[in-house]
């Protein structure tokens, strides 16, 4: 089976501009969540999203939005670009939400804002 | 709020050493906690995963036990490879709101053989 995919594998925006990136999970998988690694550091939560509801959200300014549609598949939604949204997004995906499950890592986009 | 705490690295160790990598975490709940593994330019691997307290995690050499009491979950292996070398991260997940997934700044391990 395939795992959690992501596009595009690599971005580059200027300030100002928005992106779109999209996330497909593994096949049953009804959860997605997004994250944010800055260099160095360990991944940021951003979103999850269980049965196309939103579900969390952490620390992040409105600018930042996602959706889950039918299939499972997500987008995460970024307007009004900043230097400092440059980062490696990461989805995951996981069965369930109760806190015990396995969250499966894609292999990011990585988003340079110049 | 709920956080966990690594050790600075970067660790360097030479081919069949033995590895600690200290983790502790704050939580409110009841949390499960799991250490990832990520190799130059790749996403995140679950290396193992614990859900409840005194359990162990083990999985390709690596070990790592749930402490309620010590509030800690230690990553250790007894012969590390020259493959082993990779970013690892700690991270706890409470269920509330959601079940995001709360990690460590994570640490280098670097082996030479």
């Amino acid at each position: 089976d395939a795992g959690v995919t992501q596009s595009p594998t690599h971005l580059i925006k200027t300030r100002g501009q928005h992106v779109t990136l999209r996330c497909s999970p593994i096949s049953g998988h009804k959860s997605v969540s997004w994250y944010q690694q800055v260099l160095g550091q360990g991944p940021q939560f951003i979103f999850q999203y269980y049965e196309k509801e939103e579900r969390g959200r952490g620390n992040f300014p409105d600018r930042f939005s996602a959706r889950q549609f039918p299939n499972y598949s997500s987008e995460l939604n970024v307007n009004a670009l900043l230097l400092g949204d440059s980062a490696l997004y990461l989805c995951a995906s996981s069965l369930a939400m109760d806190g015990k499950e396995t969250q499966y890592f894609g292999p990011g986009t990585r988003l340079l804002v110049l | 709020g709920d956080s966990v705490t690594q050790m600075e690295g970067p660790v360097t160790l030479s081919e069949e050493a033995f590895l600690t990598i200290n983790c502790t975490y704050t939580a409110t709940g009841y949390p499960s906690l799991f250490w990832y593994v990520q190799y130059p330019g790749e996403g995140l691997q679950l290396l193992l995963k614990a859900t409840k307290a005194d359990d162990k995690g083990s999985n390709k050499g690596f070990e790592a036990t749930y402490r309620k009491e010590t509030t800690s979950f230690h990553l250790e292996k007894g012969s590390v490879q020259v493959s082993d070398s990779a970013v690892y991260f700690c991270a706890l997940s409470v269920s509330q709101a959601g079940t995001a997934l709360i990690f460590g700044k994570g640490t280098t391990l670097s082996v030479s053989s």
